[in-house]
């Protein structure tokens, strides 16, 4: 069966510090693969998405970065975060066109 | 946990009661749709889907109804439980590679 795992779950990182959060899958060949953050009392917003290694798209400016060093392996980073970077950022993974997203058990960020 | 239910719409139940939630969507063209369960401080998890060529659709307990009409989805829960409580996500699909658009959150509260 197929398994998503990110870390850190929690994480608490003073403003212009970096940040590396990783998502692997395992299972599964080939996954698209997404970063989604949910500020709290809101929706999910996409990040990125990838559909192979070293393929990332951006669906919104900001302060992150992506990257898919390897097939199953998805990391979201930041050379230096900002106050409004605070959220709960989940990874998702899909092996469909138009298909269902599998979710991580998210990773919490708090920058002060 | 994640405190994902602050601002949110909020559904009030007894238990084994029916429960509805619904949701509207903003693009005619959108083909595919999901409904997630978040429970808080965890990442959503799949309910139920369809697609736009059907207007109905049945699982365990859970039934999706589509009324393309209108842009307007619907998850229907029968006989709710306590385990139930979670927030509830509507996602719609329209660019492809599964970048689902997500609605902003029903909280639903089931007491015992």
């Amino acid at each position: 069966s197929q398994t998503i795992h990110q870390w850190p779950a929690t994480l608490v990182q003073p403003v212009g510090s970096p940040l590396s959060l990783e998502c692997t899958v395992e299972g599964t060949s080939n996954p698209n693969l997404y970063w989604y953050r949910q500020a709290a009392g809101r929706g999910l917003q996409l990040l990125f998405y990838s559909v192979g290694i070293g393929q990332i798209s951006s669906e919104v400016p900001q302060n992150l970065s992506a990257s898919r060093p390897q097939d199953r392996q998805f990391i979201l980073s930041s050379k230096k975060l900002l106050l409004s970077d605070s959220g709960f950022y989940l990874c998702a993974w899909s092996s469909l066109i138009a298909g269902e997203l599998f979710f991580g058990e998210g990773s919490r960020l708090t920058v002060l | 946990g994640e405190s994902v239910g602050l601002h949110l719409p909020t559904l009030s139940v007894q238990e084994g009661d029916n429960s509805i939630i619904n949701c509207a969507y903003s693009n005619s063209a959108s083909d595919y749709f999901i409904w997630y369960k978040q429970e808080s401080g965890k990442g959503p998890q799949f309910i139920i889907d369809i697609r736009s060529n059907m207007d109905k659709r049945q699982g365990q307990r859970v039934t999706v109804l589509l009324n393309k009409t209108v842009k307007h989805l619907s998850l229907q829960i029968a006989a709710t439980q306590p385990g139930d409580s979670a927030v509830y996500f509507c996602a719609e699909n329209n660019k492809g590679y599964s970048t689902l658009t997500f609605g902003k959150g029903t909280m639903l509260l089931v007491s015992p």
